[in-house]
């Protein structure tokens, strides 16, 4: 199974921060990575497909990349309406595999 | 719009058997290919098992194999999940969602709560 590294765990920022989340994947996944956001007793929304694709309707300070096999979730401006948790998941092999999550708080 | 509703959770005892449904809207249902995610309190999100949009192909994640079984009726736009010989670690809310034609995640439904105790 292809296991998805993700860090942090969990951090803090402030508003306006440049926030960076990154998940490794074990082996060659391509670009079958996306990000979703859950907020408290809500469905996951996505976020990021494709490594770098933006979602529908979400706002452009959100951005996907790839360094090898490593891929990042950054948000260049954060603001409140972003605390929340973020997973990535490849879909290149089955079994699916998530990362283990984000915490985002704001400071 | 696209819609996913998923009924059919509750309280089941181990061992025993449980239902879901997932009733779609909104779009060509017989065209996509649709999954099963679930959460356990507290914990992260887990790919369940995926069907292919004709039901001709499933997958399913190990702990679930032989126990679970993903279905599908084109006819009435759901997705099912049977699951039996039910156990407390499946105490989780599943959610259903749906996969585009790059097989990416897009919509997911509002989640239902199954809670496996006795």
């Amino acid at each position: 199974d292809i296991q998805m590294t993700q860090s942090p765990s969990s951090m803090s920022a402030s508003l306006g921060d440049r926030v960076t989340i990154t998940c490794r994947a074990s082996q060659d996944i391509g670009n079958y990575l996306s990000w979703f956001q859950q907020k408290p007793g809500k469905s996951p929304r996505r976020m990021i497909y494709g490594a770098t694709n933006l979602a529908a309707g979400v706002p452009s300070r959100f951005s996907g990349s790839r360094s090898g096999s490593d891929y990042s979730l950054t948000i260049s401006s954060l603001e409140s309406e972003d605390m929340a948790i973020y997973y990535c998941l490849q879909s290149i092999q089955y079994p699916f595999t998530f990362g283990s999550g984000t915490k985002l708080e704001i400071k | 719009e696209v819609q996913l509703v998923e009924s059919g959770g509750g309280l089941v005892q181990p061992g025993r058997s449980m239902k879901l449904s997932c009733a779609a809207s909104g779009f060509t249902f017989n065209n996509y290919d649709m999954a099963w995610v679930c959460q356990a309190p507290k914990k992260g999100l887990e790919w369940v098992a995926t069907i292919s949009y004709d039901g001709s192909s499933t997958y399913y994640r190990d702990s679930v194999k032989g126990r679970f079984t993903i279905s599908r009726d084109n006819a009435k736009s759901t997705l099912y999940l049977q699951m039996d010989s039910l156990r407390s670690e499946d105490t989780a809310t599943y959610y259903c969602a749906r996969l585009d034609w790059e097989l990416y995640f897009d919509y997911w439904g509002q989640g239902v709560m199954v809670t496996v105790s006795s």
